[in-house]
């Protein structure tokens, strides 16, 4: 069965302060790896999406990496802020892009 | 280009009662995509439409069910309502992309409808 882990379930940071999320998944075959940005009752926002032959994306303050033999990615937020406050959710899409496992998310909550 | 629009935002229902949820695609989008997130699950798959048929089901019971319009607009419905659907169901469309490497499908999501069963 694939599966899209994610670590942590949630995390507080400071203001101005960096961190970084991880997702590991099992989904074979591999075709993409997505991050999706969600605040609360809203619906998910992409940030970045990377094929099996990229290992980094950047989309402002939010740096993707993937590792493919791994099967591991990380979301780097750096200097977070106040509007940084939602739900990262990891997708993982297989060949043929018509299934797509999602991680349960990582809760971040930026504080002043 | 307008986003993905989902009518009603809110709904309250009463367990058995029934339920039709709506979404507009981005207009040229062909491909609509509805899910079930809760606190518990997480995002979850219920199906996919594609010029008007359906093409992908997820692992939910036959109470819930979909179709997609001409127009690529669809619409979703619950039957026999349940505490448990209680949920905020997303909707999607999505964009045939092409790379040097890869075809994929971005999807783009509504604001969601947020259900509650009492």
């Amino acid at each position: 069965k694939n599966q899209v882990e994610q670590s942590p379930q949630s995390l507080i940071i400071l203001e101005g302060k960096n961190c970084t999320l991880q997702c590991n998944y099992t989904v074979s075959p591999f075709s993409n790896l997505r991050w999706y940005k969600q605040d609360t009752g809203r619906g998910p926002v992409s940030l970045t999406i990377m094929t099996f032959s990229e290992n980094t994306k950047s989309n402002g303050r939010y740096t993707a990496t993937l590792d493919a033999d791994t099967k591991q990615s990380s979301l780097h937020i750096t200097a977070s802020q106040l509007s940084d406050s939602a739900s990262y959710i990891c997708v993982v899409s297989e060949v043929g892009d018509y299934k797509l496992s999602f991680g349960a998310g990582t809760t971040v909550t930026v504080r002043a | 280009k307008a986003g993905v629009t989902q009518t009603p935002r809110y709904l309250i229902k009463t367990r058995g009662q029934q339920v039709t949820l709506s979404c507009s695609p981005i207009s040229g989008h062909r491909s609509v995509s509805w899910y079930q997130q809760t606190p518990g699950q997480g995002l979850q798959f219920l199906f996919e439409y594609f010029s008007e048929t359906q093409r992908n089901k997820g692992n939910f019971p036959g109470r819930f069910s979909g179709r997609q319009f001409s127009n690529s607009r669809s619409e979703m419905n619950v039957s026999t309502l349940e505490l448990g659907d209680s949920a905020l169901y997303l909707c999607a469309s999505s964009l045939s992309v092409l790379t040097d490497s890869i075809a994929y499908n971005e999807q783009f999501f509504g604001p969601g409808t947020r259900l509650t069963v009492l």
